[in-house]
């Protein structure tokens, strides 16, 4: 079956420390993006992807970097300048890039500060 | 503020009674879109409405969007505990980006 994983489920962060959160898709998307959602609140934007080897900041970039070296993957990197990283994290991807497509949803990334 | 107002933030209802849910952009609506998330999860696409005036119905579940007023409405129809979750409406702002409301939080009480 088609769809988005994202992994792992749960991870826990140390001060100072980098971590990467994965983001697969099979369903031959061009467009992947990177949400972060906190308690009582909406879906921000972190980074979004066109296509391959291009993307771009949304609204809450600082203290995050993305690749996108294949058309399936979008991995975050959640690094030791985010200083509030705790929250949920949402991968998706939308057959066009925009508004005008329903955009996919993983199950999400719950991360946590040691 | 908010570019996308949900209202009410949260909602708790009987099972078998109707209810609406309202979105609320401070923006033209040149898309919008409904989801639904169930707590720790990822979110399940319902509806996308595009013209104004257009109402589009899966199951139980209706969505209208009024162009003129900026406003897309959800309606459920004797609701079930399946309905239970974060409702959560999106809107298209310009090429690349999605912008969500805060979301509304549904009970369904036995």
């Amino acid at each position: 079956d088609g769809g988005i994983t994202q992994s792992p489920k749960y991870l826990f962060r140390k001060e100072g420390q980098n971590v990467t959160l994965s983001c697969e898709q099979n369903l031959n998307h061009d467009a992947m993006y990177w949400y972060r959602q906190d308690p009582g609140q909406g879906l921000r934007l972190i980074y979004y992807s066109q296509i391959v080897n291009d993307f771009q900041k949304g609204d809450i970039a600082e203290g995050y970097s993305v690749s996108r070296e294949k058309k399936e993957s979008f991995p975050l990197t959640v690094t030791s300048a985010q200083k509030n990283p705790t929250a949920f994290y949402l991968c998706a991807s939308s057959t066009l890039p925009g508004g005008n497509q329903p955009q996919h949803f993983g199950d999400g990334t719950r991360l946590s500060i040691l | 503020s908010q570019e996308l107002e949900q209202s009410p933030q949260s909602l708790i209802v009987q099972e078998g009674k109707n209810l609406t849910i309202n979105c609320t952009s401070s923006k033209t609506l040149y898309g919008l879109y409904w989801y639904k998330q169930k707590y720790g999860e990822g979110l399940i696409f319902l509806m996308m409405l595009q013209k104004g005036g257009e109402e589009k119905s899966h199951e139980k579940i209706t969505a209208k969007l009024d162009e003129k007023k900026q406003q897309s409405s959800l309606h459920i129809t004797a609701s079930q505990p399946s309905h239970a979750g974060i409702y959560l409406c999106g809107a298209g702002r310009g090429a690349q980006k999605l912008v969500f409301g805060q979301g509304t939080r549904l009970t369904i009480n036995p």
